[in-house]
């Protein structure tokens, strides 16, 4: 069984700290989403990254995907209030489905 | 921009009804998905739909469950005989290439009692 396991769990920081939030498998996958989801709404994609290795900047958002395609990081400088939320991770092996991770709860404070 | 919408926000049935929850996808996406989300749990992959058929299911998608495209926008999910343990978010979500871009909708609570 594929399993995409997040840390830190919850993440409380204050406003203009940098984070990282860690995705972690012993599964290879084919690429790997990073979303965030809002209470009550659906998860909003962020980034796909398909290539071990790869970086992908997205304003403040700095998503990397591991070399040999099993883990990914997504790295946020100078969080702001609005940054929080449900960060979540979602791997696909060359099927149809995302398999999702656990979560990491971030809470930015003004 | 455009969005996946899903219809009804909350849904509140009594176990052992059988209950519809409704999409309509983005219009030039190709392949269709339900998820499901356990309060304080996981999202949880239950079915893609492509060239109207199932191209994919988990083990959770069982006989309760059937996927239908009835015309050429609308994608619905069937619960035959409710029970108390498929209460959760329910997530339609579309893409224009498999398993890639994926646009989710922004869900159905359903819950059962």
């Amino acid at each position: 069984t594929q399993l995409l396991e997040q840390s830190p769990q919850f993440l409380s920081i204050q406003e203009g700290e940098n984070l990282t939030v860690y995705c972690n498998s012993s599964s290879v996958f084919s690429s790997l989403q990073w979303y965030r989801q809002e209470p009550g709404e659906g998860p909003v994609l962020l980034v796909t990254v398909v290539t071990g290795g790869e970086v992908k900047k997205l304003k403040r958002l700095t998503f990397q995907f591991g070399d040999a395609r099993k883990d990914s990081s997504l790295h946020i400088t100078a969080a702001q209030p609005g940054d929080t939320g449900l960060y979540l991770c979602a791997g696909n092996s060359r099927t149809y489905k995302y398999i999702f991770g656990t979560g990491t709860r971030l809470k930015v404070l003004a | 921009e455009p969005e996946v919408t899903q219809t009804p926000s909350h849904q509140v049935t009594q176990m052992g009804q059988e209950v519809i929850l409704r999409c309509v996808p983005i219009s030039n996406h190709l392949y269709f998905y339900w998820y499901r989300q356990i309060l304080g749990q996981k999202v949880e992959f239950l079915v893609s739909f492509y060239n109207n058929e199932i191209s994919e299911k988990s083990e959770i998608f069982d006989d309760q469950f059937s996927v239908e495209r009835p015309d050429g926008s609308n994608f619905t999910l069937k619960i035959r005989s409710t029970k108390l343990e498929d209460s959760a978010m329910y997530f339609c979500a579309s893409s224009e290439l498999a398993g890639y871009g994926y646009t989710f909708g922004s869900g159905t609570r359903l819950t059962v009692v």
